[in-house]
């Protein structure tokens, strides 16, 4: 089984719905990340968590919002789709604390479209 | 405004090339250097990490060096394969305390063919 999942793999919506990407990890890890990918512009952070109380804004969190619900679990909403949030969306999780310095293992990835 | 770059952005080879690319990033501050793998329809894998200047990691055909003083690091495939054909991402960590986040660069695509 994977150690970190995303729900669903694929998803297409209409501009102006709420939608909210899944990702959960068995790894243990108190870290965890939600980044968007698009061609030609490398992997992007939305938002960052470094424990269940601890939620930060990354480098283009305008239109998302997430949720730590528990360790293990990592959503992320958009409140109100819109057609250039179209992307590839990758949840990861990392662990400072077992001398991996910080290595992100990354989920199979979200491709949504909004349309 | 801190970057870091891979060149080439793209690159073809035939199998049984050995090949090489780098990535550039910021020197102050360094805390750390990933190189991660990905192939398409797949997640990225992480490959190396390194910290130390002169480090150097082997991954069976593929290894990779690191420079801290001048900032960069080449990843070399020995021997390429079709099965090596992917993007390899490169991501610097600073040491900025606790919130020492990844900066990616945009990735190096090879396509080895058979």
């Amino acid at each position: 089984d994977a150690d970190v999942t995303q729900t669903p793999r694929n998803r297409i919506t209409k501009t102006g719905k709420r939608i909210m990407l899944e990702c959960s990890q068995t790894k243990g890890h108190d870290r965890m990340y939600w980044y968007r990918q698009d061609p030609g512009l490398g992997l992007r952070l939305i938002y960052y968590s470094f424990d269940v109380k601890d939620i930060n804004k990354g480098e283009i969190s305008d239109g998302y919002s997430v949720s730590r619900q528990a360790q293990a679990k990592f959503s992320l909403s958009l409140e109100s789709a819109i057609p250039n949030q179209t992307a590839l969306y990758f949840c990861a999780t990392s662990d400072p604390d077992r001398g991996t310095l910080e290595t992100q293992y990354f989920g199979p990835g979200t491709r949504l479209l909004v349309l | 405004i801190l970057n870091v770059e891979q060149s080439p952005q793209s690159l073809h080879v035939q199998e049984g090339d050995s090949t090489n690319f780098t990535c550039s990033f910021p020197s102050s501050n360094f805390y750390a250097l990933h190189w991660y793998r990905w192939e398409t329809a797949k997640s990225p894998e992480a490959l190396f990490v390194m910290t130390l200047n002169g480090d150097e990691k082997k991954k069976g055909r593929i290894s990779a060096t690191l420079n801290t003083k001048e900032g960069y690091s080449y990843l070399y495939i020995k021997g390429s394969q079709p099965e090596d054909s992917a993007t390899y991402l490169c991501a610097t960590r600073l040491n900025a305390g606790n919130n020492r986040k990844l900066i990616w660069g945009l990735g190096t695509s090879l396509a080895v063919n058979p």
